[in-house]
């Protein structure tokens, strides 16, 4: 398996603009994390799914931004409109069912707005 | 709620020397405690993990973690240091049973390792 998918790797966008970032999670893969990182915030858990429905998404920070996850092999994070502040790397990661199942990180999508 | 400290944002140590990584955690249930790492421009890697049983555990690259549950600790550790070794480290928790999948990490150490 090529692992987590992410695109694209990197992204500038002017203030305003909607921005749109992808993961393909690995196969058979029950859950899906989003995660943001920053310098002042660390890695902040957005939202995660299991079998393609969300199931806590409190660390959305606004309702700017949304997350959908139409099958099991695709996902996706949009923020609109996106805003200076919401520079950051963000990482899709996916796990299988146990419960003490490992999460397998994208190389992330590195998000500049200006 | 839980949570996860890292007191230290920086650990130097000199290659060939015992490294220790620190780790306390905050859960109201049972913790599933993790280590990745992270290297530049890259996402994490897992490292190892603790869920039941055995209160050492070994992982990937000659690391091992100690589970202490009374101290809520579960510190990183690796007896001979390389410097490749340089990385930033994640300690993570998940609270089995009350937290589902949710999986909270600390704010990182960044490990350098001086030949």
């Amino acid at each position: 398996d090529a692992g987590v998918i992410q695109s694209p790797r990197h992204e500038v966008t002017e203030m305003g603009q909607e921005v749109t970032l992808r993961c393909k999670p690995i196969s058979g893969h029950d859950y899906l994390f989003w995660y943001r990182q920053t310098m002042m915030r660390g890695l902040e858990l957005l939202i995660y799914f299991n079998n393609n429905v969300p199931i806590d998404d409190s660390g959305m920070p606004e309702d700017r931004f949304s997350a959908k996850m139409p099958n099991a092999s695709f996902s996706n994070l949009k923020i609109q409109p996106s805003e200076p502040r919401d520079s950051a790397v963000y990482f899709c990661a996916s796990s299988s069912q146990g419960q003490g199942a490992e999460a397998f990180f994208g190389q992330g999508t590195r998000l500049t707005v200006v | 709620a839980q949570s996860v400290a890292q007191p230290e944002d920086q650990v130097n140590v000199a290659e060939g020397n015992p490294l220790t990584v620190k780790c306390t955690y905050s859960v109201s249930g049972n913790p599933y405690l993790f280590w990745y790492v992270q290297y530049p421009n890259r996402g994490l890697q897992f490292l190892l993990k603790y869920i039941t049983g055995d209160n050492l555990v070994k992982g990937s690259y000659g690391f091992e973690a100690e589970f202490n549950k009374s101290q809520t600790s579960f510190h990183l550790k690796k007896p001979s240091a390389l410097v490749s070794d340089s990385a930033l480290y994640f300690c993570a928790v998940r609270d089995f049973g009350t937290g589902g999948f949710k999986t909270i990490f600390g704010a990182g150490t960044r490990l350098f390792v001086k030949a």
